[in-house]
């Protein structure tokens, strides 16, 4: 089975930086994913990582290390719309169209 | 056009009736999925069509009936509903396997 942990909230200074980490379990891996979620909105695409190694995209990155089962997500000069949950994802190893979504963190930003 | 839009935003629905959700993309993704959303609670899959075809069903109570009419068209039947499933309903779509999801706006719905 699946198994995708990661910490239910976190709090952050506007300005600040903030690592979201994600740790799972599976038994096989084609992907992580990260996603942004403001409350009442879906779930937007920031993130996708299948090597080791750090990815970055403007304020965002997001780091793998398969041989670990981790991932973080880093946020640069947060700033209050940062507010948001955000969800780590994995797809199924066993193939087909499945993505298996972590209870997301819930980032507050506060200036 | 690169999104997905779902009708209606919001539902309320009794529990001897029959309704639709409705999903469309133009994005010429190759898998569209429904997905069901409890309040801080992480969306939770129930099927996944793949060129039309449903290849996933996880196990999902038959009062909910997926259909897709072609490949930029996704439904979601209702029918005889109970209140434990009001939730955000999000469609979404990916171009390939391993390519991100696309989430629609979702339907918020409520049976009463």
């Amino acid at each position: 089975g699946q198994n995708i942990d990661q910490p239910t909230e976190m709090t952050a200074t506007e300005g600040a930086i903030v690592q979201i980490n994600c740790t799972y379990q599976t038994s096989g891996f084609n992907g992580l994913f990260w996603y942004q979620q403001h409350a009442g909105e879906a779930p937007t695409f920031l993130s996708y990582n299948v090597l080791d190694g750090l990815e970055e995209k403007g304020r965002f990155s997001s780091f793998l290390s398969r041989s670990k089962g981790y991932s973080y997500l880093l946020l640069k000069e947060l700033q209050m719309k940062d507010s948001a949950s955000y969800l780590c994802a994995v797809r199924d190893p066993t193939g087909g169209f499945k993505t298996i979504f972590g209870a997301g963190t819930r980032l507050f930003v506060k200036a | 056009d690169t999104e997905v839009t779902q009708t209606p935003k919001h539902l309320v629905m009794g529990m001897t009736n029959k309704k639709s959700l409705k999903c469309e993309q133009h994005m010429g993704h190759r898998a569209m999925y429904w997905y069901k959303q409890k309040a801080k609670k992480p969306p939770e899959l129930m099927f996944v069509y793949s060129y039309e075809k449903l290849s996933i069903n996880e196990s999902v109570p038959s009062r909910f009936s997926p259909e897709c009419p072609n490949s930029s068209l996704l439904n979601l039947h209702l029918h005889a509903l109970q209140p434990e499933d009001s939730a955000l309903y999000l469609c979404a779509s990916s171009q390939e396997e391993n390519s991100p999801l696309h989430f629609g706006n979702g339907t918020r719905l409520t049976v009463t």
